[in-house]
């Protein structure tokens, strides 16, 4: 049972370009996690998706950032217009219900 | 104030000293993570814990809900422990998780 997948593991973008981030989740796992984690700083929330739903978006910025689970395929978080302050690491995570969640390798995200 | 505190922030050991990191929190949880991450690293889950005591291997972890607090324990400390440790909780029904800024130890030989 292969684990929560991510890519690309490292992403590099110049300033105003647009970024997607990819996650698939464990089989059998239905509920998705995006966590973003800058440079020195600790974790944070910022979406929980389920398969066509998003269900809590509070930790989103509000301008250009989005998220989506569709029925087939992975999650993708997309961030439009790059800019350097989105430079981080991002972590996707799954569980199979509102339990224990396994987390992916995180994405790399250099904005120049 | 941070919902979840950590201490310490940093933590030098030599090889073989038994390690306790703490976790203190000031929301109600249903469920709490300990995590692992080495340098550059993806999250390794070690443990999630709503009570009492789990242990695998040399760590071990403790929660002590009226409290609000708990502990990772490694004993036998080597130096591929070297990792930052993240205590991370589970926040009434919602499944987001609320983390700790994490706890980054080195152990030397």
């Amino acid at each position: 049972n292969a684990g929560v997948m991510q890519n690309p593991r490292h992403l590099v973008r110049r300033r105003g370009q647009e970024a997607r981030l990819r996650c698939s989740p464990m089989k059998g796992h239905s509920h998705v996690y995006w966590y973003r984690q800058l440079p020195e700083e600790g974790l944070k929330f910022m979406v929980y998706l389920q398969k066509e739903n998003i269900i809590d978006e509070s930790g989103m910025p509000k301008e250009r950032f989005s998220a989506e689970f569709p029925k087939e395929g992975p999650s993708i978080l997309r961030i439009q217009q790059v800019v350097r302050g989105d430079s981080a690491a991002y972590f996707c995570a799954s569980s199979p219900s509102t339990g224990e969640q396994y987390f992916g390798p995180g994405t790399r995200l250099t904005v120049t | 104030k941070n919902e979840v505190e950590q201490s310490p922030q940093n933590l030098t050991a030599q090889e073989g000293e038994f390690i306790t990191i703490n976790c203190s929190y000031s929301v109600g949880i249903s469920a709490l993570h300990w995590l692992q991450q080495h340098p550059g690293g993806g999250i390794v889950s070690l443990f999630m814990l709503s009570s009492g005591k789990k242990k695998h291997g040399r760590l071990i972890a403790t929660i002590n809900i009226q409290e609000k607090h708990s502990s990772l324990h490694i004993t036998a400390s080597h130096p591929r422990d070297s990792a930052v440790y993240i205590c991370a909780v589970y926040t009434g029904t919602a499944s987001k998780l609320t983390f700790g800024t994490g706890t980054r130890l080195q152990v030397t030989l």
